[in-house]
């Protein structure tokens, strides 16, 4: 099994400021036909998880580009250039190589 | 737009079979993949299994010999989860999955499903 783990788990940080989120897969996810399938998902309080990035790297439509992914093989990255309050949740990254899963979720809020 | 809308009974007894549906509207599901995911109270998200155009299954290893995925109507699919215990008390999610199943991009609200005596 593929295991995705992200750190850190809690992640305070002032308005304004940047935020990075690291997920580690325990073996590459490059799929046999060349495309890395991690996905980033935002879950804000009280609603259902949302996705951000596909492909390691592709935003999805209407979300903001102060959120970019990035990474390759196992390492994966999840930034945000300037944390705004819309922004508190929790954020999880997933992984499609094999019977598909997730990481334990990293909680941002505001210092 | 599409979107997603899962339904079920919110309380289901120990040992028994746990039902929930999922109505799409603006697709069908005679297109892509379509997916259940769930998430206990306070925890993180477990992928559940998924359902092909075609029909073909996919599931958790975890949850494999409990689980059935089927189709219901163009507009409807379901999820059985048999023998539940305390511990299958989540919220249930469905999601599209396009690119062979590998990408969710279309999630429901997700329905709260208990269970207990």
């Amino acid at each position: 099994d593929v295991v995705m783990t992200q750190s850190p788990l809690s992640l305070p940080v002032t308005l304004g400021q940047p935020a990075s989120i690291s997920c580690r897969s325990s073996q590459s996810l490059v799929y046999s036909d060349g495309n890395t399938y991690l996905n980033w998902f935002q879950q804000r309080p009280g609603q259902s998880p949302r996705r951000l990035i596909y492909k390691v790297s592709n935003r999805d439509s209407g979300v903001p580009d102060r959120f970019s992914g990035s990474g390759s093989g196992t390492d994966f990255t999840l930034k945000i250039s300037r944390v705004e309050a819309e922004d508190v949740g929790v954020y999880y990254c997933m992984q499609a190589l094999q019977t598909r899963g997730f990481g334990q979720g990293t909680r941002l809020d505001i210092k | 737009q599409v979107q997603l809308q899962e339904s079920g009974p919110g309380l289901v007894k120990p040992s028994e079979t746990l039902t929930v549906t999922c109505t799409v509207s603006g697709d069908y599901v005679s297109s892509h993949f379509w997916t259940w995911i769930r998430q206990p109270p306070g925890k993180g998200l477990e992928w559940i299994g998924h359902i092909s155009d075609y029909g073909e299954t996919n599931y958790n290893p975890s949850l494999k010999s409990r689980v059935t995925l089927s189709f219901d109507t163009s507009k409807r699919f379901s999820l059985k989860l048999s023998s539940v215990t305390t511990a299958d008390t989540a919220v249930y999610y469905c999601a599209r999955a396009i690119g062979s199943g590998r990408e969710l991009d279309y999630w429901g609200q997700g329905t709260l499903i208990a269970v207990s005596s």
